[in-house]
């Protein structure tokens, strides 16, 4: 059975950075078959794609957003990261870590982390 | 960017009633769409994708149609688990939700 589960801090001081880890279980993110995606979302609204990376390191990150994300990708580890640099209190949501296919266009995120609400407060 | 586009916002109706939610794309995506249901503190859960393919494990209940730009997600008998909020998401450009459908129950 395919898990994976996010961690890192649940409360950051504004214009600092926000460093997320994904570690993943149940299937190996070397395999290539799939996107490892970040996905947010805020308070009381909806979901919003941040980006994802290959197993090669690959990234893609949705253009609407300001450039301040970057993924990372830890093969030893089984693990993918997210850091936002210089945060604001709009980048307070649950971040949640999943997968998608990387052999299609189609297929959907079918396995999610539980999520992990960061707040950016003083 | 392509928008997706849920309607209603809200759709109140009863255990063992038949749901019917909408997405909408402003431009087509073929049949790269798919469903997704969340109840609160939960993650999304994925039902459908590829318009119509249901994911491992979702009961029969569950069906997608459509292709292009117009999608439905019906849910054939209401269950009381049933009633959470559902969202629509497309990968054929980037990757972008609906802003979601509150099924709740009337």
């Amino acid at each position: 059975q395919v898990h994976l589960q996010e961690s890192g801090p649940g409360l950051v001081k504004p214009s600092q950075t926000l460093s997320l880890t994904c570690t993943v279980s149940g299937d190996s993110i070397t395999s290539g078959s799939y996107l490892w995606t970040w996905i947010r979302q805020h308070p009381g609204k909806g979901l919003e794609w941040i980006g994802y990376i290959s197993s090669t390191g690959s990234t893609y990150y949705d253009p609407s957003l300001k450039s301040q994300f970057a993924i990372s990708v830890d093969t030893s580890k089984n693990q993918f990261s997210l850091k936002l640099s210089s945060v604001t209190a709009a980048d307070t949501a649950v971040y949640y870590c999943t997968r998608v296919r990387h052999t299609s266009v189609g297929g959907g995120f079918d396995y999610w982390g539980q999520g992990t609400l960061v707040t950016v407060s003083s | 960017e392509i928008v997706l586009t849920q309607s209603p916002a809200t759709l109140s109706l009863s255990p063992g009633e038949r749901a019917t939610l909408s997405c909408r794309a402003s431009q087509s995506v073929s049949s790269y769409l798919a469903w997704y249901q969340q109840k609160p503190g939960q993650a999304p859960r994925l039902l459908i994708y590829d318009a119509s393919n249901r994911a491992t494990g979702i009961p029969a209940r569950f069906s997608g149609s459509g292709s292009g730009t117009d999608f439905t997600l019906t849910i054939s008998s209401l269950e009381p688990e049933d009633f959470a909020v559902y969202y629509c998401q497309q990968r054929s450009s980037w990757v972008t939700f609906g802003q979601g459908t509150r099924l709740e129950i009337k």
